[in-house]
């Protein structure tokens, strides 16, 4: 099984928007509604940002959102701030092979 | 307070093994799905093993398959991961994770750091 695809890096000015890809295949990214996406600052253990595609767990702040389009799924990011400067990961549920990670992308606030 | 405590790492020759644990407090244990997750140093997170809130069923990465065993002791809320045949690939800071519904993890440790060398 294949790790996702993520772009490495991305960047934005405060108060933009961002978004990140996440590519798989029909077998995982496009085959289920089960894609997660972690926060990741330096030296820290991932934080959970949302899942089932576009579903926040309670206390992430609505300018985080997901979404999905065949193979492809996306995280955006509104209203940048200094404190979403971090790693960030996609994970899909694959079935036989049940969980699988992107690569990881950083984020960089400029 | 919902938390996850991994201990267990250090530093392994390579062929010996090591054991992880990840005690958990604050939630419902037994009703969990119980996964652990790893990241080589300067990588990405790379799924590992998951085991059923009951210990029925078990699932592994390929890269682990056949050197690792996941397991579970709900009566001591406890989470292992027994490590043979250590490589230096296996070098990585080890995560258990709680799962959230079938697709997410919504709970980390800390973490724990293996790392496999002579």
């Amino acid at each position: 099984q294949s790790a996702l695809t993520q772009p490495r890096s991305v960047s934005g000015s405060p108060g933009q928007s961002v978004t990140i890809s996440c590519t798989g295949t029909s077998s995982d990214v496009g085959g289920y509604n089960y894609v997660s996406w972690y926060q990741q600052h330096p030296g820290k253990a991932p934080k959970f940002m949302i899942y089932d595609v576009s579903k926040r767990p309670s206390g992430v702040p609505d300018r985080f959102s997901g979404s999905k389009s065949g193979n492809t799924a996306s995280l955006t990011i509104s209203g940048l701030q200094a404190e979403d400067e971090a790693d960030y990961y996609c994970c899909s549920y694959a079935g036989s092979y049940p969980w699988v990670f992107g690569g990881g992308t950083k984020l960089t606030v400029l | 307070q919902v938390q996850l405590v991994e201990s267990g790492g250090g530093v392994v020759q390579p062929g010996r093994s090591l054991r992880l644990s990840c005690a958990a407090s604050g939630f419902t244990f037994s009703i969990y799905g119980m996964h652990w997750v790893r990241q080589a140093p300067g990588k990405g997170l790379e799924w590992v093993a998951v085991v059923w809130y009951d210990g029925s069923n078990k699932y592994y990465a390929d890269s682990v398959k056949g050197r690792f065993t996941i397991s579970r002791d709900n009566s001591k809320t406890t989470l292992y991961l027994q490590m043979n045949s250590l490589r230096a690939e296996d070098t990585a800071v080890y995560y258990c994770a709680r799962q959230w519904e079938l697709s997410a993890f919504d709970i980390w440790g800390q973490g724990t750091m293996v790392t496999v060398s002579s």
